[in-house]
């Protein structure tokens, strides 16, 4: 099945450093989703990105969708200690009835003060 | 607070038994998306519903099964359970199909854990 290889696996930053995480696949998606995960809660949707080469902000964090459609990156600037949790990417594959959504594995962020 | 509510929050049971999971979705939100988050394998899609019928298939094994309510809310049947089946189960939801520009919202997940 599909793949998708994330990292880094973890990452120990300090507070008001850029942080940058990518995902890469063999396969091909139509749409990549980043989300953040806080201990004992559900992932949160972070950005959606929906088409090759689209480059999107949300505040501090920004997000590429790779122009070959297999990768993507997710970069935040100016790390802050609310930011730590796991991010994951997950990319998507769907038309008519079909629908394939597939993880990564997580990158583990820690912020320190 | 997603909106999304998930009972029960915690679930301890013996192998080959069966359990039940239930979901409600945000208010108005008519899809539900189910999903497995284990140490080993991840988050993994597992089925979603859309307005109480099948729309996709992920991971899900035979053992388990789901179905969505004329209310919306969702139920996700484990049966047989393994070991292996000890996990994180979420539910999510959105307004439409994921095609486009759709978001879905998560719940806080019920844990699972197969003795």
């Amino acid at each position: 099945g599909q793949q998708l290889n994330q990292s880094p696996q973890s990452m120990f930053i300090q507070e008001g450093e850029d942080v940058s995480m990518n995902c890469t696949s063999s396969s091909i998606f139509n749409t990549w989703l980043w989300y953040k995960q806080d201990p004992g809660e559900g992932p949160v949707l972070l950005i959606a990105l929906y088409k090759a080469g689209e480059l999107t902000s949300n505040g501090r964090l920004t997000a590429q969708f790779g122009i070959t459609r297999k990768d993507s990156f997710l970069n935040i600037s100016a790390s802050i200690p609310s930011d730590v949790g796991i991010y994951f990417c997950a990319g998507v594959n769907s038309g008519g009835s079909n629908y394939k959504l597939t993880f990564g594995k997580g990158t583990l962020l820690t912020v320190n003060p | 607070d997603s909106g999304v509510t998930q009972t029960p929050k915690h679930l301890i049971t013996a192998t080959g038994q069966r359990v039940t999971l239930r979901c409600s979705p945000r208010s108005g939100d008519l899809s539900v998306y189910w999903y497995q988050q284990s140490l080993d394998q991840g988050l993994q899609f597992l089925i979603q519903y859309y307005n109480g019928e099948e729309r996709a298939k992920g991971n899900i094994l035979e053992r388990f099964s789901a179905q969505q309510f004329p209310d919306l809310h969702s139920e996700l049947n484990l049966s047989s359970l393994e070991l292996g089946d000890s996990a994180l189960y979420f539910c999510a939801s959105s307004g439409r199909p994921i095609e486009g520009t759709d978001t879905q919202y998560f719940g806080p997940g019920t844990r699972l854990t197969v003795l």
